[in-house]
């Protein structure tokens, strides 16, 4: 257990139907990530927080998919109007990440919850 | 965009034999990690190496990163069932880069039979 978790660990939807996944990282990161993982293949990475903020959001697959993290706490990824396609495993990762200067960051490693299972019908 | 290619893809070995896994990028990373993952579970981390030509250690798996950063190995000695799932590599991007999303390799899938 890494001390991430993330709820449901498995989803199972009807076609254009809306799903929401939860993870709550490890309580003292600052950096939360949403990583998308189909059947024989590495995560691919979809976006992530830093507390509040959302800095990258470019590789959120469509306009259907959005995420908040509203508190720096915990994330919801949200997929509206589900396709077929978007069957896959979800996973949340958490890190602690630290500024030294100007434009130098030191990152630590990330830790992965377990995942969500979606499959859409 | 940065890619990791790992190899190879699938590997079904007798309990006892060595393996080695490579992971291998035209682009540079800051850091590398390896993780593995058993079905239906999020990736669990074995080790991250930072620097060029380091190498390390962890009971019988050795991890190496290129001297150029651009690789990686993991070497297991005499293996066993246990070491049975998906290895995978994934590489951080360069350390002035404020986003660490990290690309990973398609994974290695790895059967040890008794």
């Amino acid at each position: 257990d890494t001390g991430v978790s993330q709820d449901p660990r498995h989803k199972i939807t009807k076609r254009g139907q809306n799903v929401t996944f939860r993870c709550d990282p490890i309580s003292e990161h600052n950096r939360l990530y949403w990583y998308r993982q189909t059947l024989g293949q590495g995560p691919e990475f979809l976006t992530y927080f830093q507390n509040e903020a959302q800095l990258e959001k470019s590789r959120l697959l469509s306009d259907r998919f959005s995420a908040e993290r509203p508190k720096g706490s915990f994330s919801t990824l949200e997929i509206q109007r589900t396709e077929q396609g978007d069957s896959a495993m979800y996973l949340c990762a958490s890190s602690l990440v630290a500024v030294v200067g100007a434009g130098a960051y030191i990152t630590d490693t990330q830790y992965f919850g377990p995942g969500t299972r979606l499959t859409v019908l | 965009t940065q890619l990791l290619e790992q190899s190879p893809q699938f590997l079904s070995i007798q309990e006892g034999e060595n393996l080695t896994v490579y992971c291998n990028s035209s682009s540079v990373f800051s850091s590398l990690q390896w993780y593995r993952q058993e079905p239906g579970e999020g990736p669990v981390l074995l080790v991250t190496v930072v620097t060029g030509g380091e190498v390390k250690k962890l009971k019988r798996l050795t991890f190496q990163f290129g001297d150029a950063r651009k690789d990686s190995s993991l070497h297991i000695t005499a293996a066993q069932t246990g070491d049975t799932g998906l290895y995978l590599c994934a590489g951080a991007p360069r350390r002035n880069n404020a986003g660490n999303m990290l690309t990973f390799g398609g994974g290695t899938r790895l059967m040890v039979k008794p």
